[in-house]
C-alpha cells in the first residue's frame, strides 16, 4: 500500500546521545516535512524539503539535522544539542507542497531518560 | 512563528449534536486546510479551501472561509462517537514559502 512509514514508533534515549528517526514514503512525492508535537499542542515545523538534495529550516530547527539523498527518504537526527527532545515527531509528504494535501506517518515518540 | 489560533481549545458534545470550531489566522493565505488526529496517531487530511472559496462540503463536514475576518470554521454535523479526535487548521501563508503552519487544535469529545 502507498503511504509513509516512520520508525521506530517508540524510542528512548539517554541525555547526550544522538538519535535518528526514519521516514520513508512510496507516494512519489517531492516535498517532505518533519513536525514536532508536544502534549496537547499543535505541530511545529522542524525542517522541510521540496526536492532531493535540498532542504530548508523550519521554525524550530536548532538541535536537529536532516538529509534528503533519495526522494523516498527524509531521516531526522535529534542531536544532543536539542535541549528538550522528548516529543512526538511526525513526518509528512506532499505532491504539491503546501498547496496540496499532506500525508502523515503514524509518528515516532521520543523519550529522553 | 505565525500560527493559526483555534477556538475552542476543547469541546464536549452528545452524539447527534453538531460541533463547530473556529480558526483565526494573521496574514494573507493561499489556502487553509483542516486535519484530524486520533490520540497518538498521525494526522489525516479532511478538507482544503482556497482563498477564493467561501464554503466547501465533504460528507458531514462543512468548512467556511472569511478572508476579510481572517477566519475559518469547521462544522461537523450529526456527530458520532468516532468523531472524537483533535482537529487542526493549517494555513499556507503567501509570505511563508512552501510550508503549512498548524494551529493548536480543538479537542473534541463526542459522548455516546
Amino acid at each position: 500500500d502507498g503511504g509513509i512509514t516512520q520508525s521506530p514508533k517508540y524510542l528512548f534515549r539517554k541525555e547526550g546521545q544522538n538519535v535518528t528517526l526514519s521516514c520513508e514514503q512510496n507516494l512519489n512525492h517531492d516535498a517532505m516535512y518533519w513536525y514536532r508535537q508536544d502534549p496537547g499542542q499543535g505541530l511545529r515545523l522542524i525542517y522541510y524539503s521540496q526536492i532531493v538534495n535540498d532542504f530548508q529550516k523550519g521554525d524550530i530547527a536548532e538541535g536537529y539535522s536532516v538529509s534528503r539523498e533519495k526522494k523516498e527518504s527524509f531521516p531526522l537526527t535529534v542531536t544532543s544539542a536539542q535541549k528538550n527532545p522528548t516529543a512526538f515527531y511526525l513526518c509528512a509528504s506532499s505532491a504539491g507542497g503546501a498547496s496540496g494535501e499532506l500525508f502523515f506517518g503514524e509518528g515516532s515518540r521520543l523519550t529522553v531518560l | 512563528s505565525q500560527q493559526g489560533e483555534e477556538d475552542p481549545q476543547a469541546l464536549s458534545i452528545q452524539e447527534g449534536e453538531n460541533a463547530t470550531m473556529n480558526c483565526s489566522y494573521k496574514t494573507s493565505i493561499n489556502n487553509l486546510q483542516w486535519y484530524r488526529q486520533n490520540s497518538g496517531r498521525g494526522l489525516v487530511h479532511l478538507i482544503l479551501i482556497r482563498s477564493n472559496e467561501r464554503e466547501k462540503h465533504s460528507g458531514r463536514l462543512r468548512v467556511t472561509l472569511d478572508t476579510s475576518k481572517k477566519s475559518s470554521s469547521l462544522l461537523i454535523t450529526a456527530s458520532r462517537a468516532a468523531d472524537t479526535a483533535s482537529y487542526f487548521c493549517a494555513t499556507d501563508y503567501k509570505a511563508a514559502g512552501n510550508k503549512l503552519t498548524f494551529g493548536g487544535g480543538t479537542r473534541v469529545l463526542v459522548k455516546p
